[in-house]
């Protein structure tokens, strides 16, 4: 069955400090991957998505994750993290190159940053 | 382009009682996905239309259901409500094309609450 792991339920990082957030995802091929962000009351934003080719994608607001195959992972990273960046992150997975749309998500991350 | 607009964001039931959600998705896009975020447990996929046809379901029972019109504006409806059905729905809007390297945008939610 699909599946994606998110293993920390609360991070919390110090204003400036750099951060990653692990996903580990169990799928029968390989995925198309997303990490999502929510703010309090809010929809989920995206950060980044990963297709194919280069393993290391780049997103919105600094944030950059790294696909490995082998690991079966797509952490997200940023280098110096900002108090806005206090929210829940949530990774996904879909099928690929399908045109179905259903997603499968972590139970999510949440960011906590401290002065 | 406007992004996914969902109405009402707020809405307060009883037992018993069925609701209706609305969702426009993004000029274009031919898919809507809907989703229920719980805090047991996250976010759950319910079903996905495409060109007015429900195209993939999620586990949950008859009592949610949804239809698309034909500018690709989506409905779900929830008959005879339970408690446990207070959540934030989600809809999020696609190309919904095979092929392509789709991905999903989000709305801000309707926040349901059942008492």
């Amino acid at each position: 069955a699909q599946s994606v792991t998110q293993p920390d339920i609360h991070i919390t990082v110090s204003e400036g400090a750099s951060l990653e957030l692990r996903c580990n995802y169990s799928y029968g091929a390989t995925p198309y991957l997303f990490w999502y962000v929510q703010s309090p009351g809010q929809g989920l934003q995206l950060l980044l998505k990963y297709f194919s080719g280069d393993t290391l994608v780049q997103g919105i607001k600094g944030f950059e994750a790294e696909f490995k195959r082998s690991q079966s992972s797509f952490n997200l990273r940023k280098p110096s993290v900002h108090w806005s960046d206090a929210a829940e992150y949530f990774c996904a997975v879909g099928p690929m190159n399908t045109g179905f749309q259903k997603l499968v998500f972590g139970t999510g991350t949440r960011l906590l940053v401290s002065p | 382009k406007a992004g996914v607009t969902q109405t009402p964001r707020y809405l307060i039931k009883t037992r018993g009682q069925q609701v209706t959600l609305s969702c426009s998705p993004i000029s274009g896009h031919r898919s809507v996905s809907w989703y229920q975020q719980t805090p047991g447990q996250g976010l759950q996929f319910l079903f996905e239309y495409f060109s007015e046809t429900q195209r993939n379901k999620g586990n949950f029972p008859g009592r949610f259901s949804g239809r698309q019109f034909s500018n690709s504006r989506s409905e779900m409806n929830v008959s005879t409500l339970e408690l446990g059905d207070s959540a934030l729905y989600l809809c999020a809007s696609s190309l919904g094309l095979a092929g392509t390297r789709d991905t999903q945008y989000f709305g801000p939610g309707t926040r349901l609450t059942v008492l």
